[in-house]
């Protein structure tokens, strides 16, 4: 089966940094790659499909790039509501797994 | 909208069984793949398998082979999720999700999720 990495495991920034967030499949997915958020206590919600698709109603600053092994998730400018863990996950085929997820909390 | 609302929690003894439902409304219950992830205490996202709401034919992750069913009533657009013989492990946060794509895809995205059905396995 495929493994999903991401990294960091963590991290703090500040509000209005950059921050990006990096998933790796062990073999080749093409585009075939979800981010999920969930913020503390909450239900995970769909940010961006087929790895750079922005999910309508998701804001701007977030973006995705990458295929075949290697994704990224962009927050252009991270906001106080941002702070959150965020999944990715591949779907070309099953089984659909989700990366080990990236904490993300403000300094 | 599409919505998926799952039953309430569940306290249950170890070698018990729980029966989670997942109902679904404001789409064709039949035309697109139900999911089914765990989430334990404090850990990640798992996923444990679709079921294909068409023909109820299940597919389980490794992992989630032999104590656990995945099942439908499709006349209340509702799908299952029974685990038997639980286990304190099996204490977790368990959510059903659609598969975006139609004609049961299950090569997809998921959304939306449910509101997520807390099972607690303690004696």
């Amino acid at each position: 089966d495929i493994q999903m990495t991401q990294s960091p495991s963590s991290l703090s920034a500040s509000v209005g940094d950059r921050v990006t967030i990096t998933c790796r499949a062990s073999q080749g997915i093409s585009s075939y790659l979800a981010w999920y958020q969930q913020k503390p206590g909450k239900v995970p919600k769909l940010l961006i499909y087929a790895a750079s698709t922005l999910q309508s109603g998701v804001p701007s600053r977030f973006s995705g790039s990458g295929s075949g092994t290697d994704f990224t998730l962009t927050i252009s400018s991270l906001q106080p509501e941002d702070v959150a863990t965020y999944y990715c996950q591949k779907y070309n085929s099953a089984p659909f797994t989700f990366g080990p997820g990236t904490k993300v909390d403000i300094k | 909208q599409e919505q998926l609302v799952q039953s309430g929690s569940e306290l249950k003894k170890p070698g018990a069984s729980v029966k989670i439902s997942c109902k679904a409304s404001g789409y064709t219950f039949t035309t697109f793949a139900m999911n089914w992830v765990r989430q334990a205490p404090g850990q990640g996202l798992e996923w444990m398998g679709w079921i294909n709401t068409n023909t109820g034919n299940p597919t389980y992750a490794q992992g989630f082979t032999g104590r656990f069913v995945f099942s439908l009533d499709t006349s209340v657009s509702t799908a299952y999720l029974q685990i038997s013989r639980l286990k304190a492990e099996d204490t977790a946060m368990y959510y059903c999700a659609k598969s975006f794509a139609t004609w049961n895809d299950a090569e997809s995205w998921f959304d939306p999720w449910g509101q997520g059905t807390l099972v607690t396995v303690s004696s």
